[in-house]
C-alpha cells in the first residue's frame, strides 16, 4: 500500500500565507484531495481535483502539486483556519484509499 | 443538502461483535458509492472499507479485512457495517462518507456524517 506523508504541524501568523504539503508517489498518478478538521468536528472537503473547491470554502485555499508532492496554500490565514488538514488520495491499486497523518495549523 | 447519519457505536467487548448503519438522504443513494473512515482517539483519519452503488464491488482497509464486512439497502437507503472479533485497536469515531470521482485521476469525500464513536474495552 502507497503512504501520504504531511508535516506534523505548521504555524502561521494571521493574515499570512501559509503551505501545507503532502508527499506520496500515489500522487503521481492520483490527485490529492484536502479536508480540513476541527476539534469535534467531521472533516470537511476543502480542495479536489488539483485545485476545485466547494461551495462556500473561501477562494483563499489553493491546492497544487508537483511530482510526488501535493500542497494545500492559504493565502491570508484566518483564525478560523486554524485546524487539522488531512491529504488523502486512492493508493496505487485504485482500490483502496490513504490519508496523510495530518498536519495541525496553528494561527498565532 | 445531503444528509449522511451514522449510528450503532458504543462500548463493546474485545472479541464481540458491532454493526453500524449509515443512514443517506437528500441524493441519489441507491448511485452512490459510500465509504468508512475512521479515526482513534486523537490519532488521524484511517479509511477502513468502501461499497459500490450495487453493493457487488467491496474493498477493506488490511487492519480490518476478513473481521469487519460492508453491505447496504438500497432499498432503506442505508449502508451497514458489520465488525466482528473487535479488538481494543478498533476503537474510534467511524464516519460515512460518499465518494465521488472526477475522471479516472480524482477521487474525493464530498459528504460526511458526524460519526459514532465504538469504544472497545473489557
Amino acid at each position: 500500500s502507497s503512504e501520504l506523508t504531511q508535516e506534523p504541524a505548521v504555524s502561521v501568523a494571521l493574515g499570512q500565507t501559509v503551505r501545507i504539503t503532502c508527499q506520496g508517489d500515489t500522487l503521481r498518478s492520483y490527485y490529492a484531495t484536502w479536508y480540513q478538521q476541527k476539534p469535534g468536528q467531521a472533516p470537511v472537503l476543502v480542495i479536489y481535483t488539483k485545485n476545485s473547491r466547494p461551495s462556500g470554502i473561501p477562494d483563499r485555499f489553493s491546492g497544487s502539486t508537483s511530482g510526488n508532492t501535493a500542497s494545500l496554500t492559504i493565502t491570508g490565514a484566518q483564525a478560523e483556519d486554524e485546524a487539522d488538514y488531512y491529504c488523502n488520495s486512492r493508493d496505487s491499486s485504485g482500490n483502496h484509499w490513504v490519508f496523510g497523518g495530518g498536519t495541525k495549523l496553528t494561527v498565532l | 443538502q445531503v444528509h449522511l447519519v451514522e449510528s450503532g457505536g458504543g462500548v463493546v467487548q474485545p472479541g464481540r461483535s458491532l454493526t453500524l448503519s449509515c443512514a443517506a438522504s437528500e441524493f441519489t443513494f441507491s448511485t452512490s458509492v459510500i465509504h468508512w473512515v475512521r479515526q482513534a482517539p486523537g490519532k488521524g483519519l484511517e479509511w477502513v472499507a468502501v461499497i459500490w452503488s450495487d453493493g457487488g464491488t467491496k474493498y477493506y482497509a488490511d487492519s480490518v479485512r476478513g473481521r469487519f464486512t460492508i453491505s447496504r439497502d438500497n432499498s432503506k437507503n442505508t449502508v451497514y457495517l458489520q465488525m466482528n472479533s473487535l479488538r481494543a485497536e478498533d476503537t474510534a469515531i467511524y464516519y460515512c462518507a460518499r465518494g465521488m470521482s472526477a475522471g479516472t485521476t480524482s477521487y474525493y469525500f464530498d459528504y460526511w456524517g458526524q460519526g459514532t464513536l465504538v469504544t472497545v474495552s473489557s
